[in-house]
């Protein structure tokens, strides 16, 4: 069974960092394109970065170029995201998602919440 | 980016009742559209993908058609399972993937 669990969510300041993290099982991590996709509190799903097999191609959307960076570790089987700068409306949860090699998602996580206020 | 519009908004149907969701694309798409269902605190969950194609272990009540712009996802003798938040996605210009703004699917 595909397992796909995010953590290292919480409450930071605008302007502060935060790491998540989304831990993988049931499948060859190192055989998917992963991403990220976020949802603000009662709003849609927002697609935010992608990494390649062997993080050679890596995309963000333009909301968070610059300030997030997106890597994974394959022999961990791990999937990561650093954010800084963070702004009010990087308020959200964030999935992480398997590509089916298509780019649609097979595979989601519950997701990680991250809320940045004063 | 291509932007991807659904209708309606929230959509009320009685349980055992066809329920027809739409979606709508800025521009082409050909074939490439996604539909997923999401209910409160989950994670999304695929469903169709290539417009038609039913994911593994999706019910044969689900179905979706159309391409370029226009798809619709059909669901017959709606259970009570059913009702949801379901989005759509193009994934045939990218990046970035574009997903719809969702349709919630209420019971009437």
């Amino acid at each position: 069974e595909v397992q796909l669990v995010e953590s290292g969510g919480g409450l930071v300041k605008p302007g502060g960092s935060l790491r998540l993290s989304c831990a993988a099982s049931g499948f060859t991590f190192s055989s998917y394109t992963m991403d990220w996709v976020r949802q603000a509190p009662g709003k849609g799903l927002e697609w935010v970065s992608s990494i390649s097999i062997t993080s050679s191609y890596i995309y963000y959307a333009d909301s968070v170029k610059g300030r997030f960076t997106i890597s994974r570790d394959n022999a961990k089987n791990s999937l990561y995201l650093q954010m800084n700068s963070l702004r009010a409306e990087d308020t959200a949860v964030y999935h992480c998602a398997r590509d089916s090699g298509s780019r649609w998602y097979s595979d989601w996580g519950q997701g990680t919440l991250v809320t940045v206020s004063s | 980016d291509i932007v991807m519009t659904q209708s309606p908004d929230t959509l009320s149907v009685s349980p055992g009742e066809r329920a027809t969701l739409s979606c709508r694309a800025s521009q082409s798409v050909s074939s490439s559209l996604a539909w997923y269902q999401q209910k409160p605190g989950q994670a999304p969950r695929l469903l169709i993908y290539g417009a038609s194609t039913r994911a593994t272990g999706i019910p044969a009540r689900f179905s979706g058609s159309g391409s370029g712009t226009e798809f619709t996802l059909a669901i017959s003798s709606l259970q009570s399972e059913d009702f949801a938040v379901y989005y759509c996605q193009q994934y045939d210009s990218w990046p970035p993937v574009t997903f719809g703004q969702g349709t919630k699917l209420e019971i009437k």
